[in-house]
């Protein structure tokens, strides 16, 4: 079955480290995204990608860097220059150049400690 | 950037009654979608609809694009029907270029028995 696989599922981070969180899809979509969660509130773009080898900064990107070296993979580290990451993190996929068939990930929920 | 508002913030129901949740937007969109995140947090496209009508089921939505405003029905609910709906648009006069949705804060329902 074609879909989008975040990991890890849960992620636990020590103030001051970089982690990396992992998204990959086969449903053949050129677009890739990712979104950040806090509690009660609605998902903000961090980056995101229309093709191999090309990302753009969306609204929250300070703290954050992404890389497109394949059209599968679309891996998200969170900086320690992020003060506040603690959040729910949601990787998307889509079509290339469509407004619709948005594929979300199950997420990942990253807590510092 | 365009405004997205959605109401109620919550919603309480017993199993079997029918709810109507708004969505607000503040610009002419191109793209209106209904999401559903369950309580894992895992985001399930309901309707892609930036205007008319659809139903799905249980489920309708209406889009009336003139006056900026989306409706979700859901009716003879239950209680896998809690969680989290968030309404998504994109707009032509958004920050960027790329077909990338922005969201409202969600309306959160509870399905008691």
């Amino acid at each position: 079955d074609g879909g989008i696989t975040q990991s890890p599922k849960y992620l636990f981070r020590k103030e001051g480290q970089n982690v990396t969180l992992s998204c990959e899809q086969n449903l053949n979509h050129d677009a890739m995204y990712w979104y950040r969660q806090d509690p009660g509130q609605g998902l903000r773009l961090i980056y995101y990608s229309q093709i191999v080898n090309d990302f753009q900064k969306g609204d929250i990107a300070e703290g954050y860097s992404v890389s497109r070296e394949k059209k599968e993979s679309f891996p998200l580290t969170v900086t320690s220059a992020q003060k506040n990451p603690t959040a729910f993190y949601l990787c998307a996929s889509s079509p290339r150049g469509l407004h619709y068939g948005y594929t979300f990930g199950s997420g990942t929920r990253l807590t510092v400690v | 950037g365009i405004q997205v508002e959605q109401s109620p913030p919550d919603l309480i129901l017993q199993e079997g009654a029918n709810s109507t949740l708004r969505c607000n937007f503040s610009d002419s969109v191109n793209n209106l979608q209904w999401f559903h995140q369950n309580p894992w947090g895992q985001l399930i496209n309901l309707f892609y609809i930036p205007s008319g009508t659809k139903q799905n089921g249980r489920l309708s939505a209406t889009t009336v694009a003139t006056e900026r405003y989306s409706l979700l029905y859901i009716s003879s609910s239950q209680t896998t029907d809690s969680g989290v709906y968030f309404c998504a648009v994109w707009s032509p006069s958004g920050s960027y270029r790329a077909n990338n949705l922005f969201f409202g804060t969600g309306t959160r329902l509870t399905v008691i028995p």
